[in-house]
């Protein structure tokens, strides 16, 4: 059973406009949730993360927003560029344990310039 | 900065050879982590270590076994490597409490199970 979700393989923007990622969870017991950005052939980038006891967290251009009631969060950043291109990962960690972190499946990214 | 380096880029192998893919860590972290990345599935955790000589099955261990006999070092083995293994591998590590509690990868191994 996938308890992390992220239903959209693919997001294609045009650059300097919004890109939205969202990620649904169903496990309610995850209380940290981060995004990370993955290039092919290189490993994953640490991003952003948020704490089950924020609803908004912002650095720079990228800014995640948790919904607790919904069990969604969603990753913004604003504006695109066309390096932002890659593979997204929401990933959850909570639920009983304190080392495993679940994945989602990763939605590609393409910035259009 | 973290440093986390993975034995291989790419790998090829034969079905029934033995496999070992190692990774080293620069930071002195506790935990350890293996995983798979397929396309449409993500990354699957197969095994992670929470310090030396500690280790504990992902989500899905089967067909491979880990080492961790140096807080810096933790092996991956894949004792008879079979073609549904061909997938690119990926190592991580981190220290409980951090900041941000995340998770720092390796460049990945590309293994070729032919």
């Amino acid at each position: 059973d996938q308890q992390v979700k992220q239903n959209s393989p693919s997001l294609s923007v045009q650059e300097g406009r919004i890109s939205i990622l969202n990620c649904d969870y169903t496990n309610s017991m995850f209380d940290y949730f981060l995004w990370y950005k993955k290039y092919p052939a290189e490993g994953p980038t640490f991003l952003i993360s948020i704490s089950s006891i924020k609803d908004k967290n912002e650095d720079g251009r990228f800014t995640v927003f948790l919904n607790k009631s919904a069990k969604h969060l969603s990753l913004h950043i604003v504006p695109s560029q066309p390096g932002d291109s890659a593979v997204y990962f929401c990933a959850a960690m909570g639920g009983g344990s304190n080392y495993k972190l679940t994945f989602g499946k990763g939605t590609l990214l393409t910035v259009n310039p | 900065d973290v440093k986390v380096t993975q034995s291989s880029r790419y790998l090829v192998k034969r079905t029934g050879e033995k496999v070992f893919l190692e990774c080293v860590q620069d930071m002195d972290h506790e935990n350890m982590f293996w995983y798979r990345q397929d396309p449409g599935l993500g990354l699957r955790l197969i095994y992670f270590s929470y310090d030396v000589k500690m280790k504990e099955k992902g989500d899905i261990p089967e067909g491979y076994s880990v080492s961790r006999e140096k807080k810096e070092r933790f092996s991956l083995i894949l004792e008879s490597a079979s073609t549904n293994q061909t997938s690119m591998y990926l190592c991580a590590s981190r220290v409980p409490g951090a900041l941000y509690n995340e998770q720092f990868f390796g460049p990945g191994t590309r293994l070729t199970v032919l």
